[in-house]
């Protein structure tokens, strides 16, 4: 069974800095692009970043392009998000997707981890 | 703004047939990029629900059904159902961004 599950979240001041993870089971991690995916309170959902299954291919948004950093260890089976220079707007819950072979679409979603940036 | 539109909110009675629509432009889905749509239950993280325009994963019951034309999507619910009530996002590429992963708004499904 494939199982993801985001880690890491928590109440942090602005310009503070906060790393996600995401562990990955029931699958072979290393043959899949993973991303993530954020949801502010009450909002849609918005694209975060995405790595390909050898980091080779890195992508981000706009909005968190130079602030925010995306690996993976897959001797570890784990997607991180480093996050920094944090602002209110950052704050949702961040969720780790699957996506499915180049596809450009995620087949499995993470639980999520909340994400508050507030002083 | 979201770069695809979809309508805030729907509705419809139980066993009736609804519609959601997903309109983007030629550097998306109108360049024959694919629509994904997702089911978002309350309280819960967001479940693909039609892959590839029409596709739907193992499980996904055949009354969700997804089409494509132009440079618009659409899902079709029929005899909906209470445990239908949730969000939905369609999802696309888009060529013309940086971040070329791009969702609709979402709508919200109200079962009557």
């Amino acid at each position: 069974e494939v199982q993801l599950v985001e880690s890491g979240g928590g109440l942090v001041k602005p310009g503070g800095s906060l790393r996600l993870s995401c562990a990955a089971s029931g699958f072979t991690f290393s043959s899949y692009s993973m991303n993530w995916v954020r949801q502010a309170p009450g909002k849609g959902l918005e694209w975060v970043s995405s790595i390909s299954s050898s980091s080779s291919y890195i992508y981000y948004a706009d909005s968190v392009k130079g602030r925010f950093t995306i690996s993976r260890d897959n001797a570890k089976n784990s997607l991180y998000l480093q996050m920094n220079s944090l602002r209110a707007e950052d704050t949702a819950v961040y969720y780790c997707a699957r996506e499915w072979y180049g596809r450009y679409y995620f087949d499995y979603w993470g639980q999520g981890t909340l994400v508050t940036v507030s002083s | 703004q979201s770069v695809l539109t979809q309508p805030p909110s729907v509705s419809g009675a139980p066993g009736q047939r609804v519609t959601i629509s997903c309109t983007g432009s030629s550097s998306n889905i109108g360049a024959g990029y694919d629509v994904h749509w997702y089911q978002q239950l309350p309280g819960t993280a967001p479940k693909l629900l039609i892959y590839g325009n029409s596709n739907r994963p193992s499980g996904v019951p055949d009354r969700f059904s997804g089409s494509k034309s132009g440079t618009s999507a659409s899902l079709a619910i029929t005899g909906l159902q209470a445990e239908d009530e949730a969000d939905y996002y369609c999802q696309s590429y888009d060529s013309s961004l940086s971040t070329h992963v791009v969702f609709g708004g979402g709508t919200k499904l109200t079962v009557l």
